[in-house]
């Protein structure tokens, strides 16, 4: 298996650009989470799916920040419009069956906006 | 909410020493609890995990115990090396529905030689 894949891998835009980051969970996992991490903050759980349907989305920073998971291999990210506080590196994991699984990482988005 | 604490930002050692890294939380004891290693540029790796009912788990090098008294988990790799520098990381989870894992802040390990 391939892993978790995202990209872009690195991403820089001007505040106030979309941005859209992308993620395919390893086949069969059941469970799909997106972490931001930075110095400051360390890694933090934005959002959690579930068999495609997000169960907490309480990390979610604001009404800029939205998921979506339309199918068991691919998940988004979107921020719009993006702010420089929002530069960070976006992970994606995901997970087996039983909730407290193991979970697996992707490479992570590096986003840089300026 | 659940507050974890790494024992330090950054530790560093001479290669073959045993390098014991500290996570402690705070509030509700975890149903498991969690080590990662993460390398630069690159998401965490799993490492270990540890029950609430176990005292202590071994994977070749590494050796993990959990004190659900102290509310700590200890975290030990023998014989260092400098392969082994890393930022390490300790995650809790309640093995419930809510699901969230929680991350501690990481301790950077420097193994020289």
């Amino acid at each position: 298996d391939a892993g978790v894949i995202q990209s872009p891998r690195h991403e820089v835009t001007e505040m106030g650009q979309e941005v859209t980051l992308r993620c395919k969970p390893i086949s069969g996992h059941d469970y799909l989470f997106w972490y931001r991490q930075t110095m400051m903050r360390g890694l933090e759980l934005l959002i959690y799916f579930n068999n495609n349907v997000p169960i907490d989305d309480s990390g979610m920073p604001e009404d800029r920040f939205s998921a979506k998971m339309p199918n068991a291999s691919f998940s988004t990210l979107k921020i719009q419009p993006s702010e420089p506080r929002d530069s960070a590196v976006y992970f994606c994991a995901s997970s087996g069956l039983a909730l407290g699984d193991t979970q697996y990482f992707g490479p992570g988005t590096r986003l840089t906006v300026l | 909410s659940q507050k974890i604490e790494q024992n330090s930002e950054a530790l560093n050692i001479q290669e073959g020493k045993t390098a014991t890294l500290t996570c402690n939380y705070t509030n509700y004891s975890p149903a498991y609890l969690q080590w990662y290693r993460q390398d630069p540029g690159r998401g965490p790796v799993f490492l270990l995990l540890i029950r609430e009912n176990e005292k202590e788990k071994r994977k070749e090098r590494l050796k993990v115990t959990f004190d659900t008294t102290l509310k700590q988990s200890l975290f030990h790799i023998t014989a260092s090396q400098p392969a082994d520098s890393a930022t390490y990381l300790c995650a809790l989870d309640r093995g419930s529905t809510l699901g969230r894992l929680y991350f501690g802040r990481g301790t950077q390990l420097t193994v020289w030689p």
